[in-house]
């Protein structure tokens, strides 16, 4: 199963202002999922994004406040826009299992975010 | 979409059989039921995946009967370190299901010495 890179671990950012989650897989991967886990909650999922198009964003989701990119087929970042206390979580991002026997998803080890 | 209940937690001692039971009413013909494992500060890891009947791998059995409207996660000889929170997802296997997947709230499984 792929091995996925998240950076950084953690952050302490001040409200009003922006931080970029990145998300690097050791394999490439057609579709990569940013997922949300707020405190003592389980995970919501964000956005898909696929290489060379725009996100997909689930209901109350937004590309201004979460803007992603995918400029190639191992990599991805997650943005959090003009944050806010409500902003801090725990933010993920996974890949869906690829070829042979199945693994499940791979997740990253997460970014915790908290917004001061 | 396919919703999970699991129970919020569960305790149980080293050296002891757990089994995690998920009811999923609503599962569709193709969807398959996973488990995954969550540590604190860590993503969720892959445990086990069955269809039907049941399933065994080298760290826990999966267990399906007919109508597959339940499950049930046996962890054998549970230790401290399997500690963890375990959710129970349904969804089928294409591309793009991640979609359809929903973490339910997981159960909390707490291994008491």
């Amino acid at each position: 199963s792929a091995v996925i890179s998240q950076k950084p671990s953690r952050d302490i950012c001040q409200r009003g202002t922006s931080l970029t989650i990145q998300c690097q897989v050791d394999s490439q991967v057609t579709m990569m999922f940013w997922y949300r886990q707020q405190p003592g909650q389980s995970l919501t999922l964000i956005a898909t994004a696929n290489q060379g198009s725009e996100a997909t964003y689930e209901s109350g989701f937004v590309i201004d406040k979460f803007p992603i990119s995918r400029p190639n087929l191992t990599f991805s970042t997650l943005t959090v826009s003009n944050m806010s206390p409500e902003d801090s979580s725990i933010y993920l991002c996974s890949v869906e299992p690829s070829g042979g026997a199945y693994y499940g998803y791979t997740f990253g080890s997460g970014t915790r975010l908290t917004v001061v | 979409l396919a919703k999970t209940t699991q129970p919020i937690s569960m305790d149980s001692y080293e050296g002891q059989e757990v089994n995690i039971t998920c009811s999923h009413n609503n599962i569709a013909t193709n969807d398959y039921i996973t488990w995954y494992q969550q540590f604190p500060s860590q993503g969720p890891r892959f445990i086990i995946q069955g269809y039907k009947t049941k399933v065994t791998n080298e760290v826990a059995s999966l267990f399906i009967p007919a109508d597959r409207k339940s499950s049930t996660l046996s962890l054998p000889r549970v230790s401290l370190s399997d500690t963890a929170v375990y959710y129970c997802l349904v969804g089928d296997r294409t591309s793009g299901s991640a979609r359809q997947l929903t973490f339910g709230s997981g159960t909390q499984l707490t291994v008491l010495p």
